[in-house]
């Protein structure tokens, strides 16, 4: 069963960049039909796509964070990254990583249990 | 401002039906892009209900039922138990300024 876990430094200072590591078992980064992203939720709110990879390298970004974010991926050790530069304190959330079949074609149907990042001096 | 637009809060009691509405555009759902649903209990990743309009993933009960017609789409739950008490959120993708996989704001269910 496939599983997800991510890990990040749960505090970040303003301006800087927020890294955050999601590593795969039960599967492999390397699928041809699968795609692994991010999702975010700031406590008590919603969510919001962030973006997301395909092995080959092809990566799409939400517009509203594409000149901060890079999505990466590492098929050597089975995981995919995320990295958002200049945080403020509304990057405040929870991360998620994910895998879909497709971009928005078939739903999100792996999820990691998220981890905290705060953004804060 | 979420793309797509969720009621804040639904409710009902136990064994009724509710219904969450998801109300689009021509550039996301309206443009027939799929929808998908997501059930989220406080302090839990969420999971996938409901995928390409009306599918279930396995074990997935069929009290929970999706459906679409022209810029909204709805997710309906029937013979409604306490432990459906959740956030639901509406998924698809958008067109429009480069294209994007947006949600809905998510919707409250509150069983009396």
């Amino acid at each position: 069963q496939l599983q997800l876990r991510e890990s990040g430094p749960g505090l970040v200072k303003p301006s800087e960049t927020l890294s955050v590591t999601c590593s795969v078992s039960g599967g492999s980064v390397g699928h041809r039909s699968q795609y692994w992203g991010w999702v975010r939720q700031p406590p008590g709110k919603g969510l919001e796509w962030i973006g997301s990879i395909h092995y080959s390298g092809s990566s799409y970004y939400n517009p509203s964070l594409a000149a901060r974010v890079t999505i990466s991926v590492d098929t050597s050790k089975n995981q995919f990254s995320l990295s958002l530069m200049s945080v403020t304190a509304a990057d405040t959330a929870f991360y998620y990583c994910t895998k879909s079949n497709g971009i928005a074609v078939s739903g999100t149907d792996s999820w990691g249990q998220g981890t905290l990042v705060a953004v804060s001096s | 401002q979420s793309v797509l637009t969720q009621p804040p809060s639904v409710s009902g009691a136990p064994g009724q039906t509710v219904t969450i509405s998801c109300t689009g555009t021509r550039s996301n759902i309206g443009a027939s892009f799929e929808v998908h649903w997501y059930q989220q209990f406080p302090g839990t990743a969420p999971r996938l209900l409901i995928y390409t309009n009306i599918n279930r993933p396995s074990g997935v009960p069929d009290r929970f039922s999706g459906s679409r017609s022209g810029t909204s789409a709805s997710l309906a739950i029937s013979g409604l138990r306490a432990a459906d008490e959740a956030d639901y959120y509406c998924q698809s993708y958008d067109s429009s300024l480069g294209g994007s996989v947006v949600f809905g704001g998510g919707t409250r269910l509150t069983v009396l």
